[in-house]
């Protein structure tokens, strides 16, 4: 167990452009979560997929994103037509229901962070 | 809707002496709350957690916290500061019933020698 790991770290890229983030969960994980966090505040959620199903999505989550999980692993987050206001660090997390309160608790990776310039 | 507030967004105290962070939620049922703790460039990592079992939690690295309904409050302590527990702590919220968590705005917390 590797624990949750997020690729890249970093992100540069020009207002317009196209990004697309990855998050790979614990293995035997089967509920994904992104969140996005901005400088001095908390993470604020933004989608969440149960196996590849996406359940919840965020009222912060544009047309602009979209967030996939095609086979129920890794995942990946899409954000079109960047804007400066998307600079941000974009966290994933996974948990596992069947633990005896596992649902509610996460594992973090260590983040994307994105800079639109 | 739910929420939760962090007092206190810096808050500094000398090596050794006891850490207090403090953090109120809002919920219409009894929720689960949560103190994660990020370390510069890094992910959260769990410190303890309060399910409605027992309301004092101990948690890591000599972290515990004691829910009280009648404040409303999750309160964060660790008897004697470490400098290696430097860092920004979130405290979070999820209803029993949810999937998302509701983060505070974090606490940065400074160990001074």
């Amino acid at each position: 167990d590797t624990g949750v790991s997020q690729n890249p770290r970093h992100k540069i890229t020009k207002r317009g452009q196209n990004v697309t983030f990855r998050c790979d969960p614990i293995s035997e994980h089967n509920r994904l979560y992104w969140y996005r966090q901005t400088l001095g505040q908390g993470p604020e959620f933004l989608t969440y997929f149960q196996n590849e199903a996406q359940l919840e999505k965020s009222r912060l989550l544009s047309d602009r994103f979209s967030a996939e999980r095609p086979k129920g692993s890794f995942s990946t987050l899409e954000i079109q037509r960047t804007e400066q206001g998307d600079s941000a660090m974009y966290l994933c997390a996974s948990s596992w229901p069947r633990l005896a309160g596992g649902e509610y608790e996460q594992y973090f990776g260590p983040g994307t962070r994105l800079t639109v310039t | 809707a739910q929420s939760v507030t962090q007092l206190g967004s810096h808050v500094s105290v000398s090596e050794g002496a006891l850490v207090l962070l403090r953090c109120n939620y809002s919920s219409s049922v009894p929720p689960y709350l949560f103190w994660y703790v990020q370390y510069p460039n890094q992910g959260l990592q769990l410190l303890l957690k309060y399910t409605s079992a027992a309301t004092l939690v101990k948690g890591i690295n000599d972290f515990e916290a004691e829910f009280k309904k009648s404040e409303t409050s999750f309160h964060l302590t660790k008897p004697s500061a470490h400098m290696s527990d430097a860092a920004e702590y979130f405290c979070a919220v999820i209803q029993n019933t949810g999937n998302q968590f509701y983060f505070g705005t974090g606490t940065s917390l400074t160990v001074i020698p």
